[in-house]
């Protein structure tokens, strides 16, 4: 059974400063997605994850996939209050046919 | 208009009633995806469906049910609602040739449903 720890599950930080939030899953996988929820609203995609060593970034937000540590990683620099919500990773399983999700991580950037 | 609907938003109903949501799509997605989600468990799947005749059990199916009436519906129900299924319920929605190109699931705004 695919299991997806996320740390930190909350996080509070000042704006303009640079933190990490990490996503660990316990079987193979070469497949990562990150989702990002406001409160009361859907999942929005951020980033799809596709091979080992892959890195994508948009605005103050980078993520990578290391699947020989089973490991992602979503980078924030110089955080701003618009990235306030809960951050998500899911993982496909192997067979690509479904996703388990991590607890998510809350993200409250403070002025 | 929205890719994937889903209705009602909101329903607040009692214990033993029986409960049906419902999840349309327009995108032409072959698959389908029920999901809960409670606060600090993420979300969890309940059922899938890849075609109008595949249906399969997610990891908490148990105390539902579904139905997939066409490539574009999918709906969730809870024959006897008991109150540890309050939760905010999402549909979802991927295209097996997308997906195998890394295209994510799409989400629908989700149904809050509470048992009282």
């Amino acid at each position: 059974e695919l299991k997806v720890e996320q740390n930190p599950l909350f996080l509070s930080m000042q704006e303009g400063k640079n933190y990490t939030i990490y996503c660990n899953y316990s079987t193979t996988s070469d497949r990562l997605y990150w989702y990002r929820q406001d409160p009361g609203k859907s999942l929005e995609s951020l980033f799809v994850l596709l091979s080992n060593g892959a890195v994508k970034q948009e605005g103050r937000l980078m993520a990578s996939l290391d699947t020989k540590a089973r490991l992602s990683t979503l980078h924030i620099t110089a955080a701003v209050h618009d990235l306030s919500a809960t951050y998500f990773c899911a993982v496909d399983s192997p067979s690509g046919s479904r996703l388990t999700f991590g607890e998510g991580t809350q993200l409250t950037v403070n002025p | 208009d929205a890719d994937v609907t889903q209705t009602p938003r909101n329903r607040i109903t009692k214990t033993g009633k029986r409960i049906m949501l419902e999840c349309s799509q327009t995108k032409g997605h072959d698959r389908m995806y029920w999901y809960r989600q409670d606060p600090g468990l993420g979300l969890r799947l309940i059922y899938y469906s890849f075609d109008v005749k595949d249906i399969n059990k997610g990891e908490i199916s148990d105390g539902y049910s579904v139905s997939r009436q066409a490539q574009a519906k999918f709906s969730l129900s809870l024959e006897s609602a008991i109150p540890n299924q309050t939760a905010l319920y999402f549909c979802a929605t991927s295209d097996l040739k997308g997906q195998g190109k890394g295209q994510p699931q799409h989400f629908g705004d989700g149904t809050r449903l509470s048992i009282l």
